[in-house]
């Protein structure tokens, strides 16, 4: 399978917990972006990385949110004192690095805060 | 308001049916326009991407960009069951974040 890879597929936590998710992009795409979906609602932008380079943040990244792409390969996203406001589905994206190119999308980390 | 403004569904058609999903936008800065089909509990996946004005057609599905109207629309022909899922426009003005709706439900019964 040569598309976008997430891991977990779910993770329950109890609040306070901390926890990382970790994104493969597909293996061409430079370009590596995270964002989070709530039941209803369409994919909220996070954060995006070129390379390992972060480029754009969302103010809905609060300070207990930390993305990491320390290769340029893969990616992490870490949220630490989970709330249950945190509880979605968190999706990454990859796509090429030439002009705009369209977002292909991995099947997301779905996080469950008890 | 939102920048990006999706008809909230949900739809429901017979087998056969031709099927229109519309998205409103705010932002004139916008200048590529995505269609992502997504089914429950996957992840969003890329149906049509077109840039700035005009209609783009791949088999069953035309997309319509409409920039002086700030709307665009997917037409889905000879709708099938197997096309029952939530549609989300998405749109974009850099190689940053795209913006979406929050989709459209989409039911054929056959």
């Amino acid at each position: 399978d040569t598309g976008v890879s997430q891991n977990p597929r779910h993770k329950i936590t109890k609040r306070g917990q901390n926890v990382t998710f970790r994104c493969d992009p597909i293996s061409e795409h430079n370009r590596l972006y995270w964002y989070r979906q709530t039941l209803g609602q369409g994919p909220e932008f996070l954060t995006y990385f070129q390379n390992e380079a972060q480029l754009e943040k969302s103010r809905l990244l609060s300070d207990r949110f930390s993305a990491e792409r320390p290769k340029g390969s893969f990616s992490t996203l870490e949220i630490q004192r989970t709330e249950q406001g945190d509880s979605a589905m968190y999706l990454c994206a990859s796509s090429l690095d030439i002009g705009v190119q369209p977002q292909h999308f991995g099947d997301g980390t779905r996080l469950s805060i008890l | 308001q939102k920048e990006v403004e999706q008809d909230p569904g949900p739809l429901s058609v017979p087998e056969g049916a031709i099927v229109s999903l519309n998205c409103t936008y705010s932002n004139s800065a916008f200048q590529y326009f995505m269609w992502y089909r997504q089914y429950s509990r996957k992840g969003p996946e890329l149906l049509m991407y077109t840039y700035s004005s005009g209609n783009k057609e791949d088999g069953r599905f035309t997309a319509q960009v409409d920039k002086s109207s700030k709307y665009i629309s997917l037409f889905i022909r000879d709708s099938q069951p197997s096309d029952s899922a939530t549609y989300l426009c998405a749109m974009s003005f850099n190689a940053g974040k795209s913006t979406f709706g929050d989709g459209t439900t989409l039911t054929v019964k056959p």
